[in-house]
């Protein structure tokens, strides 16, 4: 069966600084994909990254990366120069047609 | 404006009363889903449906019906309600329904659900 596990409930960054939220996944079908979502305080679900899991590069989307690690089964986000509107709440997920959530990361971002 | 609409935003039930949570979407999109998202828990699939006429239980489907009688709309049934079913649940759709989509998933913006 397909999992996605976020082990961090809450992370704290100063602003400007960057930060990592980590995602662990299992899956045994070879073709799938990886998404980041953030959910501010208002409720929205906000898209913020894809990866394929036959992309070859990270992918990158402005200040967000994801850290792919195909055999280590994790695909980390990484938030450069956060940003006071950063703080939220940010969930992994995986396709394989169907979409499964991680149980999210509370991030707050300090002055 | 293009997107999935949900309504109502907020609603109240009494225990045993029975509601539909309605969820529209205007840009073709083979796939729609239901989620509800409790605290800790992430966002869990309830159904989901790969097109008009096609409908599939997801990892929580118990307690909800639904059915997709067009491509633009997926209507969650709540028959019973019970305080369990105190959450808040989101419509997302997608083009394409695949083991790995580039697509990605529109989301509405969330039903608040209290059963009391």
């Amino acid at each position: 069966a397909q999992k996605i596990t976020q082990t961090q409930p809450g992370m704290f960054v100063q602003e400007k600084e960057a930060v990592t939220l980590d995602c662990t996944y299992d899956t045994s079908d070879p073709s799938y994909g990886l998404f980041w979502y953030k959910q501010p305080s208002s409720g929205e679900m906000i898209f913020l990254i894809y990866q394929g899991s036959y992309d070859q590069q990270n992918a990158t989307e402005g200040r967000y990366s994801l850290n792919f690690q195909k055999a280590r089964k994790s695909a980390n986000l990484v938030i450069s120069a956060s940003q006071l509107g950063d703080s939220a709440m940010y969930f992994c997920a995986m396709s394989y047609g169907k979409l499964t959530f991680g149980q999210g990361t509370i991030l707050t971002v300090h002055p | 404006n293009a997107g999935v609409t949900q309504t109502p935003k907020f609603q109240v039930l009494k225990t045993g009363q029975s509601m539909t949570l309605q969820c529209a979407q205007d840009m073709n999109h083979e796939y729609m889903s239901w989620y509800r998202q409790d605290p800790g828990m992430g966002l869990r699939l309830i159904h989901y449906s790969v097109g008009a006429g096609i409908t599939d239980q997801g990892e929580v489907p118990n307690g909800y019906n639904v059915s997709r009688s067009t491509t633009e709309d997926f209507p969650l049934r709540l028959l019973s309600a019970a305080p369990s079913q105190t959450s808040v649940y989101f419509c997302a759709s997608s083009l394409v329904f695949g083991t790995a989509t580039t697509y990605g998933y529109t989301f509405g913006s969330g039903t608040r659900l209290t059963v009391v």
